[in-house]
């Protein structure tokens, strides 16, 4: 059974760095073509993808925040981290952590996600 | 950068056959994925690789993919189908990123 579980701050102040942990189980970073992926949504609004890392420890991140993420994974502890610098009332969003296997290369996609958890960037 | 564009809102009754488009510039060379997302709900993944279906996903979502638009169709609509409803693709011609379309808020009349 694939369950991941997100966990974090409930609220950050502008300027901060946010850290997000993504706890998973059920499946190993370490098994060829599996990676993790963020992905975020602000309250109403669309689904944005954020950062992926695969099973060889290579990262992909969103053109638009790339100079703001770091994604990484210890593998023996079953975990992803996100960080996201200088954050800004307009970071305020759910943040998901999804498993993203790579069967067809550069055909990525989702398909279990943990329940989110709400980050909001307020003073 | 590679734009995914919904229709905000599709009705339907029920019984009857919804479909939601999701336009991109020569999508059919993509492989296209759907969500469905419920009021305070983690998205869950309904159709991948155009047209393939996670277990446990009712044989009446189904795929499609061909040109600049892919289509999901919902054939015999039930009031539970309510939800929104998001594309998906990997744009791997530039950067390599994910992309999602805008949504699109599927009302059960």
């Amino acid at each position: 059974q694939v369950t991941l579980r997100e966990s974090g701050p409930a609220l950050v102040i502008p300027t901060q760095t946010l850290t997000l942990t993504c706890t998973f189980s059920g499946f190993s970073l370490s098994t060829s073509g599996m990676c993790v992926s963020w992905i975020r949504q602000p309250p109403g609004k669309a689904l944005e993808w954020l950062a992926l890392i695969d099973w060889d420890d290579y990262k992909y991140y969103s053109t638009s925040l790339k100079t703001r993420l770091t994604i990484s994974k210890d593998t023996s502890k079953n975990q992803v981290v996100l960080t996201m610098t200088n954050m800004d009332p307009v970071d305020t969003a759910t943040y998901y952590c999804a498993r993203t296997p790579r069967q067809v290369a550069h055909a990525y996609y989702f398909d279990y996600w943990g329940q989110g958890t709400l980050v909001t960037v307020s003073s | 950068s590679y734009v995914l564009t919904q229709p905000p809102s599709v009705s339907v009754a029920p019984g009857k056959t919804a479909r939601i488009t999701c336009g991109g510039n020569n999508i059919g060379s993509k492989s296209v994925h759907w969500y469905q997302q419920k009021p305070g709900q983690a998205p869950v993944l309904v159709i991948y690789y155009d047209s393939d279906r996670p277990s446990g996903i009712p044989e009446r979502f189904s795929g499609s993919n061909s040109g600049n638009t892919a289509t999901l169709t919902i054939s015999r609509v039930e009031a539970g189908d309510e939800a929104d409803y998001y594309c998906q693709v990997w744009d791997s011609n530039s950067d390599h990123r994910g992309v999602f379309g805008g949504g699109t808020e599927l009302t059960v009349l």
